[in-house]
């Protein structure tokens, strides 16, 4: 069946630092979302990417969706500590729209 | 507008016994969705329905019911439950055109639930 694998499962910066998390599918996708959840939170939606090769920026955050549509990144730049959580990749097949898998996630922290 | 509302926030369950979770939301989407989180790990579709009347199996849906008799409820039943249960339960809604598989999804707060 589908998988989708995240790398990596921690990542500890620096704050100023950059961020990157990636995301590989074994199927090609019909979309890709991320999600960022707090410790202790839920999930909460970032951002959607459909097309093949789509970038999109949300402030220090660029999203990344591969030309074949089976790898996503997420980069941060300059890190800062309200950036701390875990970041989930999630993706869907065309072959049940309905159906979203979720990455083991990449959990952030940013010491001062 | 509350959103997504779960209940309860926390349950501790003995083997056997069995309990509904408990997910509306008032944003009248018409999917809904029901997740498990373990730890460490990311989201896994446990069941969701597209409206009303209709449910369907995600990747893990054994040991558990679901049903959708409103648009707003979205309860998820655990019967016999078993420690390999012990897990946070997220509930999420998005409101989904039939043709397109663009959507955000908005997650509640989660239920811990611990089964001894």
């Amino acid at each position: 069946g589908q998988q989708v694998m995240q790398i990596p499962q921690y990542q500890h910066v620096q704050e100023g630092e950059d961020f990157t998390t990636y995301c590989n599918s074994s199927t090609t996708l019909s979309n890709i979302q991320w999600y960022k959840q707090r410790p202790g939170g839920h999930p909460v939606f970032l951002i959607q990417l459909v097309k093949s090769g789509e970038v999109k920026k949300q402030k220090r955050l660029t999203f990344q969706f591969g030309e074949a549509k089976k790898n996503s990144s997420l980069h941060i730049t300059a890190t800062q500590t309200t950036d701390v959580g875990t970041y989930f990749c999630a993706g869907r097949t065309r072959h049940n729209n309905n159906d979203m898998r979720f990455g083991a996630g990449t959990r952030l922290t940013v010491k001062p | 507008n509350a959103g997504v509302t779960q209940t309860p926030k926390f349950r501790i369950l003995k083997i056997g016994q069995s309990m509904t979770l408990q997910c509306t939301q008032d944003m009248n989407h018409n999917y809904m969705y029901w997740y498990r989180q373990d730890p460490g790990m990311g989201l896994k579709l446990i069941y969701y329905s597209v409206g009303a009347g209709i449910t369907d199996k995600g990747e893990v849906p054994n040991g558990y019911n679901v049903s959708r008799s409103t648009t707003e409820d979205f309860p998820l039943r655990l019967e016999l439950a078993a420690p390999s249960q012990t897990s946070v339960y997220f509930c999420a809604s998005a409101a989904r055109l039939v043709a397109s598989s663009t959507d955000t999804q908005y997650f509640g707060p989660g239920t811990r639930l611990t089964v001894l």
